[in-house]
């Protein structure tokens, strides 16, 4: 069964820095692709981040792009989001996402449960 | 960007009875690839977002067949045959065929 786990730190200052992590199991996790998606309280989705499989190609939503870094490490079947120069507007849940291929993006099938960052003073 | 346009933005419907949701892209959704990157997504009360059809018309693994897709081009339908009490939520159709990936603006289900 494909799981995917959301963690880290979840409360950010204007201005400051958040790590979040997606761990993955079930799935041979080198092989996909993997994208981060937030959703605003009481908003719809919104695309975040990509990155393809082995990591080589990246990309970014216009809000994030130049303040957010979407990395992975396959040996520990682990996605990132670096998070900097946080804003209000950042607070959201962020999901990550499974894509079907190791490009981004084809089909996202399996998305973990979301971590609830809240960015305030 | 490409921008997905849902209607309606709420139904509410009697148990047993069919749904029908509309999807609309600014700009065609069919890839190079020769497929159509059109996915319908269901978000119940407090879960994640899960897949229900992709590629316009493919059911996922352990989706009921009640559910269906249908479309092409720009122009794209979910159809529930008869909708349950678990169909509770706000579904959204998404599109993965051009970055970014964007969503409609979601469709809220209640029950009657």
């Amino acid at each position: 069964e494909v799981r995917l786990l959301e963690s880290g730190e979840n409360l950010g200052q204007p201005g400051g820095s958040l790590r979040l992590s997606c761990e993955g199991s079930g799935l041979i996790f080198s092989s996909y692709a993997m994208t981060w998606v937030r959703q605003a309280p009481g908003k719809g989705l919104e695309y975040v981040s990509s990155i393809s499989a082995a990591g080589g190609s990246t990309h970014y939503a216009e809000p994030v792009k130049g303040r957010f870094t979407v990395s992975r490490d396959n040996s520990k079947n682990t996605v990132y989001l670096h998070m900097n120069n946080l804003r209000v507007e950042d607070t959201a849940i962020y999901f990550c996402a499974k894509d079907t291929m190791p490009q981004a993006v084809y089909n996202l099938d399996y998305w973990g449960q979301g971590i609830l960052v809240t960015v305030s003073s | 960007d490409i921008v997905m346009t849902q209607t309606p933005l709420s139904l509410s419907v009697t148990p047993g009875q069919p749904a029908s949701i509309s999807c609309k892209s600014s700009q065609s959704l069919l890839y190079s690839d020769g497929k159509t990157y059109l996915t319908w997504l269901l978000q119940k009360p407090g879960q994640p977002p899960q897949v229900l059809i992709y590629e316009v018309s493919n059911r996922f693994s352990g989706v009921p067949d009640r559910f269906s897709g249908s479309g092409s081009g720009t122009d794209f339908t979910l159809k529930i045959s008869r909708v349950e009490a678990e169909d509770v939520g706000v579904f959204y159709c998404m599109q993965t065929t051009q970055l970014p990936v964007t969503f409609g603006g979601g469709t809220k289900v209640e029950i009657k």
